[in-house]
């Protein structure tokens, strides 16, 4: 199975800092890596897919990049609606995997 | 609008059984692979299984084979999840979704609520 490995594991902003996640694959997935974000008690929501595709309806400050093994999601401004945690997952192969995720929390 | 929504969960004893349920609604559920993924208390989400569309192919994790079925009733448009032999481990909330794909991209961009299963004596 593919290793993913977040980081941090959580970290703690202000609103309107500048915020990036990494994810790390155990092996190279090419461009196939989704980020969601989870709310307390809420199913996960697809935020980006495809390593940069911003899913419909999700806000420009969310963005995605990265290939092969190492990718990140950033957010540009962070804004009270986004303390949250953040996961990533592979779709290259079966199983689909997830990372642990990191908790975005308010400074 | 696209709605999955899960039933059946509930506590349950180890070595014991549920079948948890989603009801899809909003698009044409036989089009679409479907996926059971679930989350433990404090974890990252964990495929459990998904099956195809016209032939209804099953695949599962190693954790759960053996043990689990997946199923559909495209009539009905409802998922299905038989669980057998529960262990404490397979406590989660359990979550249906939908996998998009296009451009070789596969995601999956509709969850339903999620239902709790907790295997404790």
């Amino acid at each position: 199975d593919i290793q993913m490995t977040q980081s941090p594991s959580s970290l703690s902003a202000y609103v309107g800092d500048r915020v990036t996640i990494t994810c790390r694959t155990s092996q190279t997935i090419d461009i196939y890596l989704n980020w969601y974000q989870q709310k307390s008690g809420r199913a996960p929501k697809l935020l980006i897919y495809g390593t940069s595709t911003l899913q419909s309806g999700v806000p420009s400050r969310f963005s995605g990049g990265g290939s092969g093994t190492d990718f990140t999601l950033t957010i540009s401004s962070l804004q009270p609606e986004d303390f949250a945690t953040y996961y990533c997952q592979q779709s290259y192969t079966a199983p689909k995997t997830f990372g642990q995720g990191t908790k975005v929390e308010m400074k | 609008e696209v709605e999955l929504v899960e039933s059946g969960g509930g506590l349950v004893q180890p070595g014991g059984s549920l079948r948890l349920s989603c009801a899809a609604s909003g698009f044409s559920f036989s089009d679409y692979v479907m996926y059971w993924v679930r989350q433990a208390p404090g974890k990252g989400p964990e495929y459990v299984a998904l099956i195809g569309t016209a032939t209804g192919s099953a695949y599962y994790a190693d954790s759960v084979k053996g043990r689990f079925i997946i199923s559909r009733d495209n009539s009905k448009n409802t998922l299905f999840l038989e669980m057998g032999n529960l262990r404490t481990e397979d406590t989660a909330v359990y979550f249906c979704a939908r996998e998009m794909h296009g451009s070789g991209r596969r995601y999956f961009d509709y969850w339903g609520q999620g239902t709790l299963v907790t295997v404790s004596s």
